[in-house]
């Protein structure tokens, strides 16, 4: 099973503030990487998957890069709808993996 | 649009059975894989299994391997989690998610908006 590890595990970032959030796969995963979104009490939201390519109607705001086993989920200009957990996954292997999420608080 | 809505859930005793839905609607069902993820109170989220667009092809967790079975019909555009066997650490929001693809490398695109299992006696 690929063990995904995200960091930090929580971030307090001002509003208007840029926040950069890591995953690290304990393999080579292929870009098969995606992010998701979990705002308080709501199901998860997917953000980026090839781990560079935004969802349909995900603002620019949001991008991702990495490659191999490493992976980053960069927020430009925090707003307030923007302070949730953040959750990587893999798909490139079964099991399927998450990480265990970066929770983004307002500081 | 694309919409999951998850039914089933509710407090079921250690050991007993539950058998969750998913009704999909807004996509042609039959061409997609359908997923189910779960979290536990305040925890992370788990991928529990996958099921391919055919009912053919089927994943699962190590953690439920053996005890649910996942199955889905196309003519009803409804996919069905059975859960055997329950214990109390299997008490978590079940979620349904649609996948990308028919099977393969699925990431997961559109979420339902779960069902609560509580497994308690």
């Amino acid at each position: 099973e690929i063990v995904m590890t995200q960091s930090p595990a929580t971030l307090s970032v001002s509003p208007g503030e840029g926040a950069t959030l890591s995953c690290r796969a304990s393999q080579s995963i292929s870009n098969r990487l995606a992010w998701y979104q979990q705002q308080l009490g709501q199901s998860p939201r997917l953000l980026i998957y090839g781990a560079s390519i935004r969802a349909t109607g995900i603002p620019a705001r949001f991008s991702g890069s990495g490659s191999g086993t490493e992976y980053t989920l960069t927020i430009n200009g925090l707003q307030s709808e923007d302070f949730a957990v953040y959750y990587c996954q893999q798909y490139n292997v079964w099991p399927l993996t998450f990480g265990g999420g970066t929770k983004v608080e307002i500081k | 649009q694309v919409q999951l809505v998850e039914s089933g859930g509710g407090v079921v005793q250690p050991g007993r059975s539950l058998r969750l839905s998913c009704a999909a609607s807004g996509f042609t069902f039959n061409n997609f894989g359908i997923h189910w993820v779960r979290q536990a109170p305040g925890k992370g989220l788990e991928w529990v299994a996958i099921i391919s667009h055919d009912g053919g092809n089927e994943r699962f967790a190590d953690s439920v391997r053996g005890r649910f079975t996942v199955s889905r019909d196309n003519s009803k555009s409804t996919l069905y989690l059975q859960m055997n066997s329950l214990s109390t650490e299997d008490t978590a929001v079940y979620y349904c998610a649609k996948g990308s693809s028919s099977f393969y490398y699925p990431h997961m695109d559109v979420w339902g908006k779960g069902t609560t299992v509580t497994v308690s006696s």
